[in-house]
C-alpha cells in the first residue's frame, strides 16, 4: 500500500502555544485528506479534512495546510489546551475509493500545563 | 444517539478459536467499515460495506469474514484466530461514501494466545 508517514512521533508543547503536526504522503493521486485525534483507549475522532483542490482549510482552533508540490500535510492547533493531548494521525484517500484509505501511524501530542 | 457501539470491549482467544465482533450504528449511515490498529502502525482497512447488502475487501482481509446484517449492524468474524490477529479492532460508519466523515466506535482489544 501507499505510505503515509509522520515526521515527529512525539511533540511536547506548552499550554497556550500553537502546535504544528506534520504528515508526508507519497501518492500524488490522493484526493482527500483527513486529520484524526485519538485519545487513549478511544476510537479516532474526525478533526478536519481537506480536498486536493484546496491549500488551506480552517476549523475551530485548527487549520490544515496542504502542499501538493512536496506532498505534505500539516495540522495547526492554536492555543493548545491540555484536552488536546492525544495521538494525531492523518489519512489519505486515493481516487475517492472506499478501499483506498491509508493512515499514518500518528504523532503523540503532549501539552504541558 | 449512541453513535457507533462495539462489543465486546476486550477478548482473549486461544489460537484456532473463533469469534464474532459486533458493531452497530444508530445514525442511519449507509457505509460501514472494519479496521485494525497495531502498535506503532496506522489503521488498516479489513473490510467495508458501502451500503446495506454489499461487502468488499479492504487492505488486509485474510483471516476475516464480515456480514452486513442490516443497515445498522456490521459484524466481523474470525474463523480460526491466530496470534497475528492480536490487535485493536475499530468499526466505523459514514453517511454515504469515503469522503463523508467516518465515526468510529470505541474499539475491541483482542489478544490471541
Amino acid at each position: 500500500g501507499e505510505s503515509v508517514g509522520l515526521h515527529l512521533p512525539t511533540l511536547s508543547v506548552q499550554e497556550g502555544d500553537n502546535s504544528i503536526i506534520n504528515c508526508a504522503y507519497s501518492n500524488s493521486a490522493s484526493d482527500y485528506f483527513i486529520w484524526y485525534k485519538q485519545e487513549s483507549g478511544k476510537g479516532p475522532q474526525f478533526i478536519i479534512d481537506i480536498r486536493s483542490n484546496m491549500d488551506k482549510r480552517q476549523g475551530q482552533r485548527v487549520t490544515v495546510l496542504l502542499n501538493k508540490t512536496v506532498k505534505h500535510l500539516s495540522l495547526q492547533i492554536a492555543a493548545t489546551q491540555p484536552g488536546d493531548s492525544a495521538v494525531y494521525f492523518c489519512a489519505e484517500n486515493i481516487g475517492i475509493n472506499f478501499n483506498k484509505f491509508y493512515f499514518g501511524s500518528g504523532t503523540k501530542l503532549n501539552v504541558k500545563p | 444517539n449512541a453513535g457507533v457501539t462495539q462489543t465486546p470491549k476486550f477478548q482473549v482467544l486461544k489460537t484456532g478459536q473463533s469469534m464474532t465482533l459486533q458493531c452497530a450504528q444508530d445514525m442511519n449511515h449507509n457505509s460501514m467499515y472494519w479496521y485494525r490498529q497495531d502498535p506503532g502502525m496506522g489503521l488498516r482497512l479489513i473490510y467495508y460495506s458501502a451500503s446495506e447488502g454489499t461487502t468488499d475487501k479492504g487492505e488486509v482481509p485474510n483471516g476475516y469474514n464480515v456480514s452486513r446484517l442490516n443497515k445498522r449492524e456490521f459484524s466481523l468474524r474470525l474463523e480460526s484466530a491466530a496470534p497475528s490477529q492480536t490487535s485493536v479492532y475499530f468499526c466505523a460508519s459514514s453517511l454515504r461514501g469515503p469522503t463523508d466523515t467516518q465515526y468510529f466506535g470505541p474499539g475491541t482489544r483482542l489478544t490471541v494466545l
